[in-house]
């Protein structure tokens, strides 16, 4: 049962416009979201997170957003730059003091130059 | 600051060995966490440590051990090896009450 679903496998984007990622969740315990980048051979690098007290988190050209009622939360790139091109991991803790991630199957980013 | 460092880097065993895997934290990290990541599972939590005591296991079996030392400093052990432990084995490490982890370069374990 998977409990942090990323539905989209790929994206396309061109360089310069917005990419924005999606991510589902099941279970209502989640508090706690983080966005992980990672590069083929090498280990996933920390992009941004968000609390369930919020329902936005930017940083300089990475926004997350969280809606609660929907159990939905989506990363936004802007500007999209060929550098992003990577797998992108939504992951969540359940809290309770809990520091297990649960990780989505990442979606693959490609943004053409 | 140094990031999370694992050793070894890639690792050929064959079914029925037996592997170690060792981690070294950011200074500073006291928890330590291991991933395995398959491509038909994903990314799967295997256990945290902190302060050399075990926090959190995954569903994994009891072939899969570790343990943390005084300085941080983890090890993961997989014991009588099958073909579907073929994987990538992450580490990583976070700072006490902070819910950010930080990942090192993972381990590529080939079972024949």
């Amino acid at each position: 049962d998977q409990q942090v679903k990323q539905n989209s496998p790929s994206l396309s984007v061109q360089e310069g416009r917005i990419s924005i990622l999606n991510c589902d969740y099941t279970n209502s315990m989640f508090d706690y979201f983080l966005w992980y980048k990672k590069y083929p051979a090498e280990g996933p690098t920390f992009l941004i997170s968000i609390s369930s007290i919020k329902d936005k988190n930017e940083d300089g050209r990475f926004t997350v957003f969280l809606n609660k009622s929907a159990k939905h939360l989506s990363l936004h790139i802007v500007p999209s730059q060929p550098g992003d091109s990577a797998v992108y991991f939504c992951a969540a803790y359940s809290g309770a003091g809990s520091y297990q991630l649960t990780f989505g199957k990442g979606t693959k980013l490609s943004v053409i130059p | 600051k140094a990031g999370v460092t694992q050793t070894p880097r890639y690792l050929i065993k064959t079914r029925g060995q037996q592997v170690t895997l060792s981690c070294s934290p950011i200074s500073g990290h006291r928890s330590v966490s291991w991933y395995q990541q398959t491509p038909g599972q994903g990314l799967q939590f295997l256990f945290e440590y902190f302060s050399e005591t075990q926090r959190n296991k995954g569903n994994f079996p009891g072939r899969f051990s570790g343990r943390q030392f005084s300085n941080s400093r983890s090890e993961m052990n997989v014991s009588t090896l099958e073909l579907g432990d073929s994987a990538l084995y992450l580490c990583a490490s976070r700072v006490a009450r902070k819910e950010t982890q930080y990942f090192g370069p993972g381990t590529r374990l080939l079972v024949l």
